[in-house]
């Protein structure tokens, strides 16, 4: 069946240095794709998203990239901070109203 | 603003008790409302959605139920709940017929 996955389970990131968090999606039905943060104890926290139509939105230190023809989406931060420990989801939809999510990558900030 | 809130935070059950968890959503209106399980360590998978005051979609088979009595509360059910009931249940609103999804904080639920 369609399935969204990430290629690492874990990220170490060394504080200041950019993050790159990898994303696999498999159905090419997929027209909105969304990051979520989730911290210890907590429930996943809207990061960004973007829509098949574009294929690079900006945030606050966050950028996510599209690539359509690989299927394969990322979440770049910059200058890592201790805060952005965390586990990061991505999500993907094919209409408005499901959201299926990937396994998870826990990112891990050395100070 | 929106806001989301679920309770209890924790629950500890005894294997074939019943169970009810309830999520209530502020400052909007017929929102969409979404129940999630998510097991240790791993990704969120959907358990029920609704789109409206009684429209509840299953999407696994399983022990638990939904229901929406009012506009923005949406409660999650068992008669019986069984070992494998235990987990991360987490609450989520969105927008009628559109996108994001905005989660609650979630209820652990342990099943003993």
């Amino acid at each position: 069946g369609e399935s969204v996955g990430l290629h690492l389970p874990t990220l170490s990131v060394q504080e200041g240095d950019n993050s790159i968090i990898n994303c696999a999606y498999s159905n090419s039905a997929s027209d909105y794709f969304i990051w979520y943060k989730q911290e210890s104890g907590k429930g996943p926290q809207f990061i960004i998203d973007i829509r098949s139509n574009m294929d690079k939105r900006q945030g606050q230190r966050v950028t996510v990239l599209l690539n359509k023809t690989v299927k394969h989406l990322s979440l770049q931060i910059a200058a890592t901070q201790p805060g952005d420990s965390a586990v990061y989801f991505c999500a993907e939809s094919s209409n408005d109203y499901k959201l299926s999510f990937g396994a998870g990558t826990t990112v891990t900030v050395r100070a | 603003s929106q806001t989301i809130h679920q309770w209890p935070a924790t629950l500890v059950q005894p294997v074939g008790s019943p169970l009810s968890l309830e999520c209530t959503v502020e400052g909007t209106s017929n929102p969409n409302l979404y129940w999630y399980r998510q097991a240790a360590g791993r990704g969120l998978q959907l358990l029920f959605y609704s789109v409206g005051i009684g429209q509840i979609s299953s999407e696994v088979p399983q022990n638990l139920s939904a229901s929406r009595p009012q506009d923005r509360q949406f409660i999650l059910s068992s008669k019986k709940l069984l070992l494998s009931d235990s987990g991360f249940y987490l609450c989520a609103w969105s927008v009628q017929g559109a996108q994001p999804q905005h989660f609650g904080d979630g209820t652990r639920l342990s099943i003993l």
